[in-house]
């Protein structure tokens, strides 16, 4: 199968702070990946595409400053929120897309941002 | 621009009923066609996918959905619901090109949360 992790699973930080969120896609290569954030009671929004190697391309609207994204290897794409602060607090969820062949997406479990 | 409608915001049936839940389009062309489902808390998990052929898609845990073209719809429907099909879940769209740059990502309806009586 096709397994994408996401760590961590649930995370509190304090307003000012940063977090990292990271996606590791475990046994494929991914040269794409995506990152969606889900908001309370609501669907889930793609924030972001990030290709192995070069900038993200971020969805209108979304702050790339403070959503900064890095997908430096095959396997792995970084989410770290800047400067956080309690309405970032959300659902965020990363897919990840196969290098070659002609497959869907594959989901990460999550990762709860509270901020506080 | 594409969207996804699925009007039904939450949805209650009996446990052994059987369960629709709807799913409309809007795009340019025939996208890919996703439901997922997600518990409370949890990851998405993919319960069948349209990419083309034959309109009625198989999928895991005793789920199908069915393409109608004419109708932009992409219905999911159980013949008999079990508890723990309570969750919420979710339609999406994809775009259709393979290979393409966008492949992979997805716009989804707002979610159908599912309620299960015993």
């Amino acid at each position: 199968g096709a397994v994408v992790s996401q760590h961590p699973s649930r995370v509190i930080c304090k307003s000012g702070t940063s977090v990292k969120i990271e996606c590791r896609s475990l046994d494929f290569q991914a040269t794409t990946m995506f990152w969606y954030r889900q908001f309370p009671k609501k669907s889930l929004m793609l924030m972001a595409t990030s290709n192995e190697g070069s900038k993200a391309t971020y969805e209108q609207g979304v702050e790339k400053d403070k959503f900064l994204i890095n997908h430096a290897s095959l396997t792995l794409s970084t989410l770290t929120v800047t400067s956080a602060h309690p309405e970032d607090s959300s659902f965020y969820i990363c897919s990840a897309r196969r290098q070659g062949g002609y497959t869907e997406a594959f989901f990460g479990q999550g990762t709860r941002l509270t901020v506080v | 621009a594409q969207s996804v409608t699925q009007p039904d915001i939450h949805i209650t049936v009996s446990e052994g009923a059987s369960l629709e839940l709807r799913c409309n389009y809007s795009y340019g062309a025939t996208p890919y066609l996703f439901w997922y489902v997600q518990s409370p808390g949890q990851g998405l998990q993919l319960l069948l996918k349209y990419f083309s052929g034959d309109t009625l898609v198989q999928g895991i845990k005793g789920f199908e959905a069915e393409f109608k073209r004419s109708q932009s719809s992409f219905n999911l429907r159980k013949p008999s619901v079990h508890w723990s099909d309570a969750a919420e879940y979710f339609c999406a769209v994809g775009p259709p090109n393979a290979g393409g740059t966008s492949y992979g990502k997805l716009t989804f309806g707002q979610g159908t949360i599912l309620t299960v009586h015993p």
